[in-house]
């Protein structure tokens, strides 16, 4: 089966900039994640979707951030405008079951972001 | 609130020697416990995960883990290490909430091989 796509793999841009990255889950996966993983750290849960409603966006900077997933299929992350510390790889993640306590995830390779 | 503590952030080992990344728990709930491997400009990949039944628990690639509830642990072993096991290793628990179910990542470990 075709995994999480994600684009773009790269991007750069400057401050106070806008961006937008793009996630495909796997077909018929229900949930969907956004995560934030800055180097040197553990990723970090941004936002869940089940379909096309938010689950989970606490650790969503919302003066900043945004997400959606209109249909229930792919999603987009957007950050606008853009700082240094956004600077970030994106990963998505889609699994099957949104309470299966964590099982059947499938990570994206993600999006490397540096904001400069 | 569910946490993991892993408590090197680099292991350096020998080929051929063993390998132990070791990982401690917080959680209120029955956990679900994972360790993912991201090998560089590569994607998170799943090693092996706690599902409640045995609680020893073998992986890919030769890896195992052994949940202890007495000590809160899940550490991570290999017998062996192979030069390809270099890689970031991340202890993660699952945060079962309301609707859905989020993963937990503790802040990884590097683990370095040496020939």
């Amino acid at each position: 089966e075709a995994g999480v796509a994600q684009s773009p793999r790269y991007k750069i841009i400057e401050k106070r900039q806008s961006v937008a990255f793009w996630c495909n889950p796997i077909s018929g996966h229900a949930t969907l994640y956004w995560y934030q993983q800055i180097l040197g750290q553990g990723p970090k849960l941004l936002i869940q979707f089940q379909n096309n409603g938010v689950v989970d966006d606490s650790q969503l900077p919302k003066d900043r951030f945004s997400a959606e997933r209109l249909k229930g299929v792919d999603s987009t992350l957007k950050i606008q405008p853009a700082k240094l510390e956004d600077s970030a790889v994106y990963l998505c993640a889609s699994s099957l079951i949104g309470s299966d306590r964590g099982y059947g995830y499938t990570f994206g390779s993600g999006t490397r972001l540096t904001v400069v | 609130a569910q946490s993991v503590t892993q408590l090197d952030s680099h292991v350096s080992v020998s080929e051929g020697t063993p390998v132990l990344l070791r990982c401690n728990y917080s959680s209120s709930y029955s956990p679900s416990l994972f360790w993912y491997v991201q090998h560089p400009n590569k994607g998170l990949q799943l090693l092996l995960k706690y599902t409640s039944a045995a609680t020893l628990v073998k992986g890919i690639n030769g890896f195992e883990a052994e949940f202890k509830k007495s000590e809160t642990s899940f550490h991570l072993t290999k017998p062996s290490a192979h030069m390809s096991d270099a890689a970031e290793y991340f202890c993660v628990v699952s945060d079962p909430n309301q609707a859905g179910t989020a993963l937990i990542f503790g802040k990884g470990t590097t683990l370095s091989v040496s020939s």
